[in-house]
């Protein structure tokens, strides 16, 4: 059965520390994604990567958020420092998405992050 | 914003009653997508409709999508207490680089 893993699912850290968030997507997806899930903003794209290569981060804080992947099976966001207000639910998705088509995305079960 | 938007933000309903959630969205699409969220888990795709098509039926979901009116709907006809979960819309604008831009979702409760 395919899917999505991240890792940690739960992490509550203190605000300075470094946190960093995997993800494993589906095998043969070409296209990864970063979503982070807050109750005011709701779901925002991050970051994602087609065949590896990152497409679009402007939806993320470039000055202490960076994401990559670094093989197939593994994509990472890291946030350095971290800070109170990157406290969210942070969920990475993976697709097989065509030129013409973005199909069905496979999310995982999301990485809680708390910042203290 | 090109974020789709919900309508209602919660809606409570008794088991068995259909339960109707809206989408608008403000540029054209490709397809618009709906997703399911249940508390404390990840979000599962529900059914996809293109910017083609008018209506589209999966087991006890129907999607509707008036491009004119660029908005989608939702129903969930015989509704029960496990359909209980947030509901997201999420569109493929049309010129983008193929990213999903979800809505502020729909919470749906069932009442046994």
């Amino acid at each position: 059965d395919a899917r999505v893993t991240q890792t940690p699912r739960h992490k509550v850290t203190e605000m300075g520390q470094e946190v960093t968030m995997r993800c494993q997507p589906i095998l043969g997806h070409n296209t990864v994604f970063w979503y982070r899930q807050t109750m005011m903003q709701g779901l925002e794209l991050l970051a994602y990567f087609r065949n590896r290569a990152p497409l679009d981060d402007s939806g993320m804080p470039k000055d202490r958020f960076s994401a990559e992947m670094p093989d197939a099976t593994l994509a990472t966001l890291k946030i350095q420092p971290s800070e109170p207000r990157d406290s969210a639910v942070y969920f990475c998705a993976s697709g097989l998405v065509q030129v013409i088509d973005t199909g069905e995305l496979f999310f995982g079960e999301g990485s809680r992050l708390t910042v203290l | 914003s090109q974020q789709g938007e919900e309508d209602p933000q919660a809606l409570s309903i008794q088991e068995g009653e259909n339960a109707t959630m809206n989408c608008s969205y403000k540029t054209s699409i490709n397809n618009l997508q709906w997703y399911r969220q249940n508390s404390g888990r990840g979000l599962v795709h529900l059914i996809l409709i293109r910017s083609n098509e008018r209506e589209k039926h999966s087991g006890r979901l129907r999607v509707t999508l008036d491009t004119s009116k660029k908005s989608s709907s939702l129903l969930i006809t015989a509704s029960r207490a496990a359909d209980t979960a947030s509901y997201f819309c999420a569109t493929d604008h049309s010129g983008s680089a193929r990213q999903l831009t979800f809505g502020s979702g729909t919470q749906l409760t069932v009442l046994p």
